[in-house]
C-alpha cells in the first residue's frame, strides 16, 4: 500500500483536458510544499514533469500543471495527446523520519 | 547536464546481497544540495524510494527497508553504491538511481534502471 493515493487509472479524449489526483496527510502532502509529478513510458525510467507543486522544469510542455490544496495535489494536462499516454507518479517529501514517499500511480489512456 | 548509469550484478540468490553502483557524469557527486538516491520498481508496479545519501555522507533510509539498506559514495570514482542484504523474491524489481535535490524535494536526474532478479 502506498503512502499517496493515486486513481488507477484515468482516460481522455485527445484535446480533451484531464486531472490526476495524489491524496496524502497532514504529515507529507498538506505540510510541505515539496510535491512532485513524474512521467513513465513503458521500459522508460521516470521523467521529471512538475515540482514544488506546480512548477515546470524546463522543457516540459505548458500543457502539464500542478495545483495542490489541503492534502490534496493534483497534475492537470491539457490538450491531451497521444504521446501524453503514460504513467504518472506523485511523490512528497514527508519530514525527516519517513522522508520520501510515492503515489501508487495512474496509467493515462488517450482514447 | 547531469547522466547517470547503474551497474551490477542483475541475478542475486535468495538471502545474499545485491549490491549496485550508480556511476555519475556532467557534475561532481560532492556537488553542494544534491543527494544521490536509489529507487525501485517490482515488475507491473509503482516506484519505491530505497533511499539517499546526502554530499556531507549522512544517509536516509525508507523506514521499511532501513535494517538491510546502505548506501555509500565513492568520491574519487564519482559515484555512489546501494547494498541490499538477506534479498528475497520480493526484491526483484528494476533499481533506477537518481539525483535528489532536496531544497525542491525533485529527483531531477535519472538512470535508465537495471533489473535485478532474486531467485536460486
Amino acid at each position: 500500500q502506498s503512502a499517496l493515493t493515486q486513481p488507477a487509472s484515468v482516460s481522455g479524449s485527445p484535446g480533451q483536458s484531464i486531472t490526476i489526483s495524489c491524496t496524502g496527510t497532514s504529515s507529507d502532502v498538506g505540510s510541505y510544499n515539496l510535491v512532485s509529478w513524474y512521467q513513465q513510458h513503458p521500459g522508460k525510467a521516470p521523467k521529471l514533469m512538475i515540482y514544488e507543486g506546480s512548477k515546470r522544469p524546463s522543457g516540459v510542455s505548458n500543457r502539464f500543471s500542478g495545483s495542490k490544496s489541503g492534502n490534496t495535489a493534483s497534475l492537470t494536462i491539457s490538450g491531451l495527446q497521444a504521446e501524453d499516454e503514460a504513467d504518472y507518479y506523485c511523490c512528497s517529501y514527508a519530514g525527516s523520519s519517513t522522508n520520501v514517499v510515492f503515489g501508487g500511480g495512474t496509467k493515462l489512456t488517450v482514447l | 547536464q547531469l547522466q547517470l548509469q547503474e551497474s551490477g550484478s542483475g541475478l542475486v540468490k535468495p538471502s545474499q546481497t545485491l549490491s549496485l553502483t550508480c556511476a555519475v557524469s556532467g557534475g561532481s557527486i560532492s556537488s553542494g544540495g544534491y543527494s544521490w538516491s536509489w529507487i525501485r520498481q517490482p515488475p507491473g508496479k509503482g516506484l519505491e524510494w530505497i533511499g539517499y545519501i546526502y554530499h556531507s555522507g549522512s544517509t536516509y533510509y525508507n523506514p521499511s527497508l532501513k535494517s538491510r539498506v546502505t548506501i555509500s559514495v565513492d568520491r574519487s570514482k564519482n559515484q555512489f553504491s546501494l547494498k541490499l542484504s538477506s534479498v528475497t523474491a520480493a526484491d526483484t524489481a528494476v533499481y533506477y538511481c537518481a539525483s535528489y535535490f532536496m531544497v525542491q524535494g525533485v529527483m531531477d536526474y535519472w538512470g535508465q534502471g537495471t533489473l535485478v532478479t532474486v531467485s536460486s
